[in-house]
């Protein structure tokens, strides 16, 4: 069975602070997506992220990083220089790949970040 | 990028009341949406999976009778909350997809419903 985990229910630091949010996946699958997504106070949900299951490369965007690791099942979500627009929830989620995709994402719990000015 | 527009961002109404919630992609064409129900401070989960032109699959426990969901067009999808009761007030969110594996779902902006 397919499952994210995202172990930190909240997490509290402040502004300038570096801040890593875990996530750990489980799947039987050899192809598979892995995502990140941002849900402001206002609701809505941002796309982050897709890295798919054969790219293992690290990625960047601004202040943003992803460290996949398929040795460890993780994919790790780093804010580098946290600012306070930052503060969100972020969901870690999973889908099934290959001809068998249905597009349907398993979402971890989800990490409340905090950052205070 | 991807816009998915949901209709309306907030509903409040009396008990027995149906309330029908709009799921627009602008600017893609959507071979699937997906409902999702997420109560606060808790996770998104899972409603119903809807395929354009086809009847929607639903998830254990929601009950289809309840939740109508409606996929006429390839940028139209729609959820009726019919007979609504306070039990029912929660956070509504739709998703868009192409269908393509190399694309990620485009989330709309939700939909809060409260029910009195």
């Amino acid at each position: 069975a397919q499952k994210v985990t995202q172990a930190q229910t909240e997490i509290s630091v402040v502004e300038k602070e570096d801040v890593t949010l875990d996530c750990v996946y489980e799947t039987r699958d050899t192809t598979y997506y892995l995502f990140w997504y941002k849900q402001p106070p206002s609701g809505e949900l941002v796309f982050l992220i897709r890295r798919n299951s054969f790219d293992e490369q690290n990625e960047i965007s601004g202040r943003y990083s992803w460290n996949f690791q398929k040795s460890t099942s993780s994919f790790n979500f780093t804010i580098t220089a946290s600012q306070v627009v930052d503060s969100a929830v972020y969901f870690c989620a999973l889908s099934e790949g290959g001809s068998s995709n249905t597009g349907k994402l398993i979402f971890g719990q989800g990490t409340t970040l905090q950052v205070k000015p | 990028g991807a816009v998915v527009s949901q209709h309306p961002s907030w509903v409040i109404c009396k008990s027995g009341t149906s309330v029908k919630i709009e799921c627009r992609s602008l600017d893609f064409q959507a071979t699937t949406m997906f409902w999702y129900r997420q109560f606060p401070k808790q996770s998104l989960m899972l409603m119903a999976t809807s395929n354009e032109g086809s009847k929607a699959t639903y998830e254990q426990g929601v009950e289809k009778d309840k939740f109508l969901i409606n996929h006429a067009s390839l940028t139209l999808s729609t959820l009726t909350v019919t007979s609504a009761h306070p039990e029912d007030s929660s956070f509504y969110i739709c998703s868009a997809w192409t269908g393509y594996s190399n694309q990620p779902q485009h989330f709309g902006d939700g939909t809060r419903l409260s029910i009195l």
